[in-house]
């Protein structure tokens, strides 16, 4: 099986500053979908960003960017202009056949 | 956001007792999925399936059941509820990856809390 690491488990950064939230991952799979999702404090999973493998062009949502590296098996998440509604776990996720997610990065936005 | 429901949201229960947590989707999704998640921790994946009459175990399947009858229904059993089955169940769904190339992703229900006593 596919496993995703998220070796950052807290983060935070400064309201308007940038910060970026690391990701890897391992397979041998060639084609798959890669994700950043976003949970907030007792709410939802919030889908926040989505690559395909077969892209090399980086994804881009708004102040949400990643950068993506598929030989190094890398995938970056990169939050622009934080706010304090950033705040929140984000969690790495692999998509092939399931889908498996990182042990996720506790990102806090401080005023 | 999504039409995918699961209940109970909270629920408490002594040890031994058996439970199903039930999750529907009104999307027409065939993929579905079960994750347990501890507040604030990573998910785990514990069961999925691909349409009707197909499951999946994942990391986590040994102690529980799911089943496939209808595509918009995916419950998920525990035959003798135990302490540390105390959690968050969260329940997802997607389309397959062929049919809709680069908007494929998981929609979430809100999460049912279990306590077992």
């Amino acid at each position: 099986a596919q496993t995703v690491t998220q070796s950052q488990p807290e983060m935070s950064v400064q309201e308007a500053e940038t910060v970026t939230l690391s990701c890897t991952y391992d397979t041998s799979e060639n084609n798959y979908y890669l994700f950043w999702y976003k949970q907030p404090p007792s709410r939802q999973m919030i889908l926040v960003i989505r690559q395909e493998a077969y892209k090399q062009q980086n994804a881009t949502e708004n102040r949400f960017s990643v950068n993506f590296q598929k030989a190094a098996k890398s995938f970056s998440l990169k939050i622009s202009d934080s706010q304090l509604g950033d705040t929140a776990m984000y969690f790495c996720a692999f998509m092939k056949g399931d889908m498996r997610f990182g042990a996720g990065t506790r990102l806090t936005v401080k005023p | 956001e999504a039409d995918i429901y699961q209940t109970p949201r909270y629920l408490v229960i002594g040890t031994g007792k058996k439970i199903t947590l039930e999750c529907s989707q009104t999307m027409g999704h065939d993929k579905m999925y079960w994750y347990q998640q501890d507040p604030g921790m990573e998910l785990h994946l514990i069961h999925y399936s691909y349409g009707v009459n197909s499951t999946e175990k994942g990391d986590l399947s040994s102690e529980s059941t799911v089943s496939r009858i209808r595509t918009e229904h995916f419950p998920l059993t525990l035959e003798s509820a135990r302490p540390s089955h105390t959690s968050q169940y969260l329940c997802a769904s997607s389309e397959w990856l062929y049919r809709v190339p680069g908007r494929v992703r998981l929609f979430f229900g809100e999460g049912s809390r279990l306590t077992v006593l």
